[in-house]
């Protein structure tokens, strides 16, 4: 089983400021790795794919890059609606979801 | 516009047994696979389930494993997840995802049916 590893946990910012999110893979993934966000009460939704390819609607601040078992989801310039739960998923054996990164207001 | 619909979430007792479903539309059904993740409450993701676009195989975590059991109907564009031997910590949100194929991610997901076991 690959297990996946997010860090930090939490993350308190401000408004206008950049978050950089990691997860870690305890086995190499190429780049069959995705990340979701969730905000409370909502369903997650899909934001990168493929390591660092966007999803379709998802603004340009959101960056994915990484491969093999290091990956950095990078927000910048935070929105409001950018404080959320975020959680990254491989997909290269099975499907495993880290922890989740949770990214609130400072 | 891709649509995925839960239902038949409640509450039962340890031991006992529900089915899901989940009504897709949106985009060809008979062409993806679907899965069920779920989250307890205040945790995160687990991936539970997934059945190719054929229905020719299913995954399962091992946590379910021989429990669980999902199936499709292409004729109704519905998505089963058959639930028995439920625990406590099976209680959670269900939601349906759509994806592709073995090895792919997910993109759409449904907005979830809420699962508790309880005596």
């Amino acid at each position: 089983e690959i297990i996946m590893t997010q860090s930090p946990a939490t993350l308190s910012l401000s408004p206008g400021e950049s978050a950089t999110l990691s997860c870690t893979a305890s086995q190499s993934l190429g780049t069959n790795l995705a990340w979701y966000q969730q905000r409370p009460g909502q369903a997650p939704r899909l934001l990168i794919y493929v390591a660092s390819t966007r999803a379709t609607g998802i603004p340009l601040r959101f960056s994915g890059s990484g491969s093999g078992t290091e990956f950095t989801l990078t927000i910048t310039s935070l929105q409001s609606e950018d404080f959320a739960v975020y959680y990254c998923l491989q997909y290269a054996r099975s499907w495993t979801f880290g922890q989740g990164t949770k990214v609130e207001m400072k | 516009q891709v649509h995925l619909v839960e239902s038949g979430g409640g509450v039962v007792q340890p031991g006992g047994s529900l089915r899901l479903s989940c009504a897709a539309s949106g985009f060809t059904f008979s062409h993806y696979g679907l899965h069920w993740v779920r989250q307890a409450p205040g945790s995160g993701l687990e991936w539970v389930t997934f059945i190719r676009y054929d229905g020719s195989s299913q995954y399962y975590a091992d946590s379910v494993k021989g429990r669980f059991t999902v199936s499709r109907d292409d004729s109704k564009t519905t998505v089963y997840l058959q639930m028995t031997s439920l625990r406590s910590d099976d209680t959670a949100v269900y939601y349906c995802v759509k994806g592709k194929d073995y090895g792919d991610h997910f993109d759409h997901w449904g907005q979830g049916t809420l699962v508790t076991v309880s005596p």
